[in-house]
């Protein structure tokens, strides 16, 4: 069974600083990734995916992630932190028959001025 | 345009009633997801549909549980005889079909508690 583990449950970076998010996921076949985040009161809100092809993906808000295959892990990362990202972040693997996905259970973001 | 949309917003209910969660999903778009997240979890797969039919509903707990989308759009998930154990958000999910590669554009979900 397909399977997300995101280790930090809660991350505290400065305004400006660099971030990684781990993710590490658990697979049989080509997994399709997803990173998602989530503000208080609000939906779930895409930031990037991975399919196939190029393993550095590009999302919104200045987001990137990198799959890695030999380490079953689909990092995020943001060079630069906006007191805005302060937020929850969740890691998804959606399964190859459908489009149901399974989450990690997140990572909170708290972001010190 | 308008993104998913779910109502009530807050439900509170007293353990063993019965409780309706709506969800309006994008226009057009024939998939449609139920998720539960409890409290410090991320969410849980619990039924999709496609059209009017229930594709995959492996993730329901138990038969409290069942939902409905008779028009290919609105669905209503139910529970039946609540349990405080059912507190959690319930969000719902839409996407242009079930593809894997689609995008699921999710609402903002119903808090439900059941005191």
């Amino acid at each position: 069974a397909q399977s997300v583990t995101q280790p930090d449950i809660h991350i505290t970076v400065s305004e400006g600083a660099s971030l990684e998010l781990r993710c590490n996921y658990s697979y049989g076949a080509t997994p399709y990734l997803f990173w998602y985040v989530q503000s208080p009161g609000q939906g779930l809100q895409l930031l990037l995916k991975y399919f196939s092809g190029d393993t550095l993906v590009q999302g919104i808000k200045g987001f990137e992630a990198e799959f890695k295959r030999s380490q079953s892990s689909f990092n995020l990362r943001k060079p630069s932190v906006h007191w805005s990202d302060a937020a929850e972040y969740f890691c998804a693997v959606v399964n190859t028959n459908a489009g149901k996905s399974t989450f990690g259970d997140g990572t909170t973001l708290t972001v010190k001025p | 345009g308008a993104g998913v949309s779910q109502t009530p917003s807050n439900k509170v209910t007293e353990k063993g009633k019965y409780v309706e969660l709506r969800c309006d999903p994008i226009s057009g778009h024939t998939a449609l997801y139920w998720y539960r997240q409890s409290l410090g979890q991320g969410p849980e797969f619990l039924i999709y549909f496609q059209g009017t039919g229930a594709a995959d509903d492996s993730g329901l707990p138990n038969d409290r549980f069942f939902a409905v989308r008779p028009e290919g759009s609105v669905s209503t998930l139910k529970i039946q005889r609540t349990e405080r154990g059912d507190s959690a958000v319930y969000l719902c999910a839409s996407s242009l079909t079930s593809g894997t590669t689609d995008t699921q554009y999710f609402g903002p979900g119903t808090r439900l508690t059941v005191l």
